[in-house]
């Protein structure tokens, strides 16, 4: 099993559509989540972090299953400028540091 | 802007050849990590540098190496260049030590291997 996998997308949705990606994790002792933002050929940006049961900023809502390994995030009110890539990370640490490791991204293609 | 810049923007190479890429941390920011991203993939960690010396390393050949200097920027080198080290390197910064994990990424440097 991967450390972090996706859903594979693409999402094409009509703005105003509510939307939701799904992440799942392979390490049990994992305590931080990340939703990162990429936006065609620009780095990636944090969009939220989550660290208990879930986070909402707005329109997104970020939500951790801890018995099921799965972090999920929902926009809702679609607009076009959402559409981008959406990476779910996972911090890995060990006793050098802390690696993120991402998944391969979900692209979402909001329409008008 | 998370305030992470990296040099250059793109580079071509071709197979064989060496290449250094330069990472400035953001200010506050003593961990520098490196990570390359191929297209249609997510990034995927190289290796984290932090007091000058490298703390944890991915599944990366030794040919790809790294610096971190005493102002906490860093350069990654990769030798003897392959086709598939076409990629988009991205570096990012973090303070050691902090609960959060998070990292801020620079804009990237596009390689490209002939």
């Amino acid at each position: 099993r991967k450390e972090v996998e996706q859903d594979p997308g693409p999402f094409n949705v009509p703005e105003g559509a509510t939307v939701a990606f799904n992440c799942t994790y392979s390490n049990s002792a994992s305590q931080s989540f990340f939703w990162y933002r990429q936006d065609c050929r620009k780095e990636p940006k944090l969009l939220m972090s989550v660290y208990s049961s879930g986070n909402e900023d707005g329109r997104f809502t970020a939500q951790l299953n801890r018995a099921s390994q799965y972090i999920s995030l929902l926009i809702r009110d679609s607009k076009l400028s959402d559409s981008a890539t959406y990476l779910c990370v996972v911090p890995r640490w060990n006793q050098a540091g802390t690696a993120l490791i991402f998944g391969k991204g979900t692209t979402l293609s909001v329409s008008s | 802007e998370t305030g992470v810049t990296q040099s250059p923007t793109h580079l071509i190479k071709t197979r064989g050849q060496q290449v250094t890429l330069r990472c400035s941390s953001q200010s506050g920011h003593n961990t520098v990590s490196w990570y390359q991203q191929a297209l249609g993939q997510g990034p995927q960690f190289i290796f984290q540098y932090y007091r000058e010396e490298e703390n944890g390393r991915g599944n990366f050949p030794p040919r790809f190496s790294g610096l971190q200097f005493p102002n906490y920027s860093s350069e990654l080198n990769v030798n003897a260049l392959e086709l598939d080290d076409s990629a988009l390197y991205l570096c990012a910064s973090s303070l050691w030590g902090q609960s959060t994990d998070t990292q801020y990424f620079g804009p990237g440097t596009r390689l490209t291997v002939l």
